[in-house]
């Protein structure tokens, strides 16, 4: 079965800073990639799906890349508002989700 | 408002069975599949069944076959997921989302606000 292993498991940054969070599959799986928020008590959100898209409505201070095996969720100019954590889910042959990145604010 | 409204919180024994239900409004529910995810406490997320409400189609988690259903209700724009013989490792918040009509591989762009649900003897 094909894992996605997301690094680093947390970060804290200050505000403005740009954060990059990794996304790395065993295997291929293209670009059938998505990225979801999640703030404490609340659903998860879509940021990005097929790896760059960026969902209606997200802020395009988010931006996605990668495909193949290798992903990355960018965050330019932290606000104290992305205090949250980051999840990627593969959709090329079956549904996970990888273990998440929380992100603290400074 | 398109949103998808699921039901309240259930407390279950172990061994017994619960169904979360999930309504859809401010779309048209037969044109998306509706998945099911759940987070345990303090964990990731973990898919668990998809199911068209336009085809009936459904697909599960190879963990959970045999022991959840998912159905819909095209009458009432609902959904619902049945899961039985509980365990306590159950225990977690249980969530409905919007996804793809005709393929559980998508991505998933509207999410309900979850049910708890609580397995305890």
């Amino acid at each position: 079965d094909i894992q996605l292993t997301q690094s680093p498991s947390a970060l804290s940054a200050s505000v403005g800073d740009r954060v990059t969070i990794t996304c790395r599959a065993s295997q291929t799986i293209s670009n059938w990639l998505a990225w979801y928020q999640q703030k404490p008590g609340k659903a998860p959100k879509l940021l990005i799906y097929k790896a760059s898209r960026l969902e209606s409505g997200v802020t395009s201070r988010f931006n996605g890349s990668g495909s193949g095996t290798e992903f990355t969720l960018t965050i330019n100019s932290l606000q104290p508002d992305d205090s949250a954590t980051y999840y990627c889910q593969r959709y090329d042959s079956l549904i996970t989700f990888g273990g998440g990145t929380k992100v603290e604010i400074k | 408002q398109v949103q998808l409204v699921q039901s309240e919180a259930e407390v279950k024994k172990p061994g017994a069975s619960v169904t979360v239900s999930c309504e859809a409004s401010g779309y048209t529910f037969l044109n998306y599949g509706i998945t099911w995810v759940r987070q345990a406490p303090g964990q990731g997320l973990e898919w668990v069944a998809w199911v068209s409400p336009y085809h009936g189609e459904t697909k599960y988690a190879q963990r959970f076959q045999g022991r959840v259903t998912v159905t819909t209700d095209t009458s009432t724009n609902t959904a619902y997921m049945e899961l039985r013989s509980l365990r306590s490792d159950d225990t977690a918040v249980y969530y409905c989302a919007r996804a793809g009509h005709s393929n559980f591989l998508w991505h998933f762009d509207l999410w309900g606000r979850g049910t708890l649900v609580t397995v305890s003897s």
